[in-house]
């Protein structure tokens, strides 16, 4: 398995702001992921970040909304711009050290509070 | 398009009251399934993968089963610690991302 270590682990934050995240692992891997996970809900999805490329968003999920950087294969970086109150969510970094079909190992998350 | 289920949403056991979590999955040739524990305000941890039906893993008080069509977490003789949300989550053999189910808040009490 991997250690994923991500920052801030929370944060509150005003209407309108941005905020990127931080997440580091501490060996190379092949794949990692976003998510978001709503008060009381699963996991979704947000983008597969790749190395030297541009992330692919899944349905609903904008670069302009949530840029994404990989400059390398041992972190990433996820923003939150312009962001509203519905934007409060935990948002997780995950990877997968042998590719999409294998298993995913979490960070502890980044609690978002927006008012 | 895949789909995932658990059931029950909640649960709530005594220590010691042995039972089982599901989880349904309709996926288009499945590659794996995954089970993982997650504490409130942290990441999922990584429990088990399984990969075809008939396939068993043990940790611990923990045991997961799989069929062509669900798998089981088995939880024998849960103890407080053990409380958690548990999550599913299937991949396809196209190699799509992972399809999280939604859950389910065990609570064991003492």
């Amino acid at each position: 398995s991997a250690v994923i270590s991500q920052k801030p682990s929370r944060d509150i934050c005003q209407r309108g702001t941005s905020l990127t995240i931080q997440c580091q692992v501490d060996s190379q891997v092949t794949m990692m992921f976003w998510y978001r996970q709503q008060p009381g809900q699963s996991l979704t999805l947000i983008a597969t970040a790749n190395q030297g490329s541009e992330a692919t968003y899944e349905s609903g999920f904008v670069i302009d909304k949530f840029p994404i950087s990989r400059p390398n294969l041992t972190f990433s970086t996820l923003t939150v711009s312009n962001m509203s109150p519905e934007d409060s969510s935990i948002y997780l970094c995950s990877v997968s050290p042998s590719g999409y079909t294998d298993t995913q190992y979490f960070g502890p998350g980044t609690r978002l509070t927006v008012l | 398009e895949d789909q995932v289920t658990q059931s029950p949403e909640a649960l709530r056991l005594q220590e010691g009251e042995s039972s089982s979590l599901n989880c349904s999955y309709t996926v288009s040739g499945l590659r794996g399934l995954f089970w993982y524990r997650q504490d409130p305000g942290k990441g999922p941890e990584f429990l088990f993968t399984l990969y075809s039906a008939g396939e068993e893993k043990e940790k611990e008080r923990l045991k997961a089963t799989l069929t062509k069509k669900e798998s089981f977490l088995h939880i024998t003789a849960p103890k407080p610690e053990d409380s958690a949300t548990y999550l599913c989550a299937v991949v396809d053999n196209y190699g799509q991302n992972f399809v999280f189910g939604p859950g389910t808040r065990l609570s064991v009490l003492p």
